[in-house]
């Protein structure tokens, strides 16, 4: 079955690290990119990063950039997505998704929840 | 860079037509995609490369592309079509992702 499933979601004091992973079935992760999309409470999707098929080329939204750091592991067909400094702004669902040719986000999984509180 | 513009809700009576609109600048010249996210659920991809359907999407579903505005369309709103609706392009200059403010679809 084809299926990207995220795990790891949990309650963080700011300042603090967490790290959730995306799990995927059905097709091969190194074959694809894999992104990270969120959504905080009330408010729209926001895209957050990628990893891409091949050489595992990196990109961050400017809010993530040098907090968050992306990685796939092939052996585990799997994507990580670790978040240092994590602010109370980072409260969100995150999803991972699949990328097809032209940028177009086709399958998506059901989302993990991350909330950073005092 | 680069901004999507969306009006936050629209509301339509079952049976009729919804639009939902995507303005961004020069929008027409990049590749639209829609989704629809119902709480609780993943985003689906109802509509990709401005007007072309993935399979198991019903023909309800189009979208139009051109000059500042993109467009999704649902044909014979049902009950069950209520969600939040997002366009999506990529922005080749920053080489990210850019998702519209989202619109939430009320079916009176």
């Amino acid at each position: 079955q084809v299926q990207l499933v995220e795990s790891g979601g949990d309650l963080v004091k700011p300042g603090g690290s967490l790290r959730v992973s995306c799990k995927v079935s059905g097709f091969s992760v190194s074959d694809y990119y894999i992104h990270w999309i969120r959504q905080a409470p009330g408010k729209g999707l926001e895209w957050v990063s990628y990893v891409s098929s091949g050489p595992a080329y990196t990109n961050y939204a400017d809010s993530v950039k040098g907090r968050f750091t992306i990685s796939r592991d092939d052996a585990k067909n799997s994507v990580e997505l670790l978040m240092n400094s994590l602010r109370v702004e980072d409260t969100a669902v995150y999803y991972c998704a699949r990328r097809l040719a032209t940028e177009r986000l086709d399958l998506w999984g059901q989302g993990t929840l991350v909330t950073v509180s005092a | 860079s680069y901004v999507l513009t969306q009006p936050p809700s629209v509301s339509v009576a079952p049976g009729q037509t919804a639009r939902i609109s995507c303005g961004g600048n020069n929008i027409g010249s990049n590749s639209v995609h829609w989704y629809h996210h119902k709480p609780g659920q993943a985003p689906v991809l109802v509509v990709f490369d401005d007007s072309d359907r993935p399979s198991g999407i019903p023909e309800r579903f189009s979208g139009s592309n051109s000059g500042n505005t993109a467009t999704l369309t649902i044909s014979r709103v049902e009950v069950g079509d209520e969600a939040d609706f997002y366009c999506q392009v990529w922005d080749s200059h920053t080489d990210q992702q850019v998702f519209g403010g989202g619109t939430k679809l009320t079916v009176l």
